[in-house]
């Protein structure tokens, strides 16, 4: 079914390390992922989203990589700063579905 | 500055009540969509519309309901029938329907008194 989910739900990284925040789908035919950053008492906040026809798509410090063959996601954050800590979440768009499927999200804390 | 602003922030519910969030974008953008957040989870869509007096139910639509009388608005109803209605409640909008991210207001804590 389909389904969004997350390798780990807390992760801590000391700033200036990069982070990789991981992400499993189950529906290949899922089409379209985003990233989310949200922060607390807020809303998500778009960080980057990439098409099932690409790999990887760069940002500003982050890139998001897609691995089709075994419905996987990643986001990786260059040089973690402490305005980064926030929770993460995943998102996939099923074709014909319609929807955004939303992970539970992975809570990224930055040891100074 | 064009976004999405949710009213109130935080809101109390009395047992056998209905309450009602706001929600207003001023990004003209034609679909709206209402999510529910409970903690250490994603979230779980209630109500989306994609044209003005339109709507569909999400997964989580049983206690709620929606109108779209206005492309800007998109309020949300927490009827008495809904008896978990504690949550953080946060409203999107795109350009249209799928393969567009979601912007999102800054959400409407709702608790139970």
């Amino acid at each position: 079914g389909e389904s969004v989910g997350l390798h780990l739900p807390t992760l801590s990284v000391q700033e200036g390390d990069n982070s990789i925040i991981n992400c499993a789908y189950s529906n290949s035919a899922s089409d379209y992922f985003i990233w989310y950053k949200q922060e607390s008492g807020k809303g998500p906040q778009f960080i980057i989203d990439i098409r099932s026809n690409m790999d990887k798509r760069q940002g500003q410090r982050v890139t998001v990589l897609l691995n089709k063959t075994v419905k996987h996601l990643s986001l990786q954050i260059a040089a973690t700063q402490p305005g980064d800590s926030a929770v993460y979440f995943c998102a996939e768009n099923v074709q014909g579905a319609q929807k955004l499927v939303f992970g539970q999200g992975t809570r990224l804390t930055i040891n100074p | 500055d064009g976004g999405i602003t949710q009213s109130p922030k935080y809101l109390f519910r009395k047992e056998g009540q209905n309450v009602t969030l706001s929600c207003e974008q001023n990004l003209n953008h034609d679909a709206m969509y209402w999510y529910r957040q409970d903690p250490g989870q994603g979230l779980r869509l209630i109500y989306y519309s994609q044209i003005v007096n339109d709507f569909q139910k999400g997964d989580i639509a049983e206690g709620y309901s929606v109108s779209r009388e206005k492309k800007e608005s998109f309020p949300l109803t927490v009827t008495s029938a809904q008896k978990n209605p504690t949550a953080f409640y946060l409203c999107a909008s795109s350009l249209e329907r799928s393969n567009q991210p979601l912007h999102f207001g800054d959400g409407t804590r709702l608790s139970i008194l």
